[in-house]
């Protein structure tokens, strides 16, 4: 069965620091990966994917993930890091089975000014 | 473009009364669509989702069941809520013509839910 684990609850960086929030996975396929930001009371909003090809995938609000098949990891970056950024990070997994997305516990951004 | 609605956003809700969450899609045909739940503003649960009108697969036996009268309608029912109901309650969507492991969901805004 898929799964997706995301090893930190909450990350704190300063503001103007890179940023990793860290996503790992387990497929039996070739997987299909997924980050999407949750603000407070909204639903979640779709960043990026990695479907096959370029390991480094970019995405929206300046955000890019990169996929390491090694380490079955697919973690979010942000070179610089913006108070606005500050929210909840949920990593998606789907294997070539079809079946919806399983998502990770989440974890909890905090950039400090 | 695509939109995807839910109503009401917030609800209040005594224990034992039914419920009634809608959504709906605009600007596609025949998407997949699904219901999770969210607990504590964390983890997503996936309660139920759906590949065509009257085709619905749960994940979870709960008290909890699901309907799609319309292509692009999903509703998620009660007959008698529970205190352990309470939660944010997420629609989503994704293209249709089956789940394929490229496809995209795409979240609506939310349901606040408190059972009383």
């Amino acid at each position: 069965a898929q799964s997706v684990a995301q090893p930190e609850d909450q990350v704190k960086v300063a503001e103007g620091n890179p940023l990793t929030v860290k996503c790992t996975y387990s497929v039996s396929g070739n997987p299909y990966l997924f980050w999407y930001v949750q603000y407070p009371n909204r639903g979640l909003q779709f960043l990026l994917k990695y479907i096959t090809g370029d390991n480094l995938v970019k995405g929206s609000y300046g955000f890019e993930a990169e996929f390491n098949k090694s380490q079955t990891s697919f973690h979010l970056k942000k070179p610089s890091a913006l108070v606005s950024d500050s929210a909840l990070y949920f990593c998606a997994v789907r294997d070539v089975g079809n079946t919806p997305l399983v998502f990770g516990k989440g974890t909890r951004l905090s950039v400090i000014a | 473009s695509q939109t995807i609605h839910q109503w009401p956003a917030t609800l209040v809700q005594p224990v034992g009364s039914p419920l009634s969450l809608e959504c709906t899609v605009e600007g596609t045909s025949n998407p997949n669509l699904y219901w999770y739940r969210q607990a504590a503003g964390r983890g997503l649960q996936l309660l139920f989702y759906s590949v065509g009108i009257g085709q619905i697969s749960s994940e979870v036996p709960q008290n909890l069941s699901a309907s799609r009268p319309q292509d692009r309608q999903f509703i998620l029912s009660s007959k008698k809520l529970l205190l352990s109901d309470s939660g944010f309650y997420l629609c989503a969507w994704g293209p249709g013509q089956g789940v394929r492991g490229t496809d995209t969901q795409y979240f609506g805004p939310g349901t606040r839910l408190t059972v009383l």
